[in-house]
């Protein structure tokens, strides 16, 4: 199947600094990735969307001055947390869709996750 | 609007028998559902999934699930539960085109002797 990798997989750092976490998919292309956050005990919750060579788009509630998403290329996004503070602590996961047919249907697009990156803001 | 909806927060079972998670989904298009299992401090694991065909759907680690459209459900099971099945599970759902999932809040696990 598809992988999809992230790095780091573990970030500990000091309140005020930036954080960047790359999400790869190794043996696809993909034009779209999501970025999600989980708090400890809680679902996931979808971020933004990741695209390549343009903006990104921002769910509702999220500062998208905060965290900063680049798709550089079809097989990479980054995910920049900028002035990093405690409430920011969660662990970060990203997935990205792989296009490919089931049972008669044209398409669909099975989502692939990343191992996530459990940040740590003291 | 889309949404998962998992009515049991935590269920605990005895090792070695059957186990029924809830999963309702509420979706405006034909639904692509998922299954995942998270185990502390891990990422995702998918289960299983259910693009169309059969609603009966077999999975990884003795799973399965059962798709039944008329009650909007896509309630996982297992015959006998093993102590290495406690962990966190979550529905999804999800469309065609690059959309994203949308996870229900989840239901812890607990097995015990």
């Amino acid at each position: 199947g598809a992988v999809v990798s992230q790095h780091p997989s573990r970030v500990i750092c000091k309140s005020g600094t930036s954080v960047k976490i790359e999400c790869r998919s190794l043996d696809f292309q993909a034009t779209t990735m999501f970025w999600y956050r989980q708090f400890p005990k809680q679902s996931l919750m979808l971020m933004a969307t990741s695209n390549e060579g343009s903006k990104a788009t921002y769910e509702q509630g999220v500062e998208k001055d905060k965290f900063l998403i680049n798709h550089a290329s079809l097989t990479l996004s980054t995910l920049t947390v900028t002035s990093a503070h405690p409430e920011d602590s969660s662990f970060y996961i990203c997935s990205a869709p792989l296009r490919g047919t089931s049972g008669g249907l044209s398409s669909y697009n099975e989502q692939f996750f990343g191992p996530g990156t459990r940040l740590t803001v003291l | 609007a889309q949404s998962v909806t998992q009515p049991d927060i935590h269920i605990t079972v005895s090792e070695g028998a059957s186990l029924e998670l809830r999963c309702n989904y509420s979706y405006g298009a034909t639904p692509y559902l998922f299954w995942y299992v998270q185990s502390p401090g891990q990422g995702l694991q998918l289960l299983l999934k259910y693009f169309s065909g059969d609603t009966l759907v077999q999975g990884i680690k003795g799973f399965e699930a059962e798709f039944k459209r008329s009650q909007s459900s896509f309630n996982l099971r297992k015959p006998s539960v093993h102590w290495s099945d406690a962990a966190e599970y979550f529905c999804a759902v999800g469309g065609s085109g690059n959309t994203p999932l949308v996870f229900g809040k989840g239901t812890r696990l607990s097995v015990i002797a």
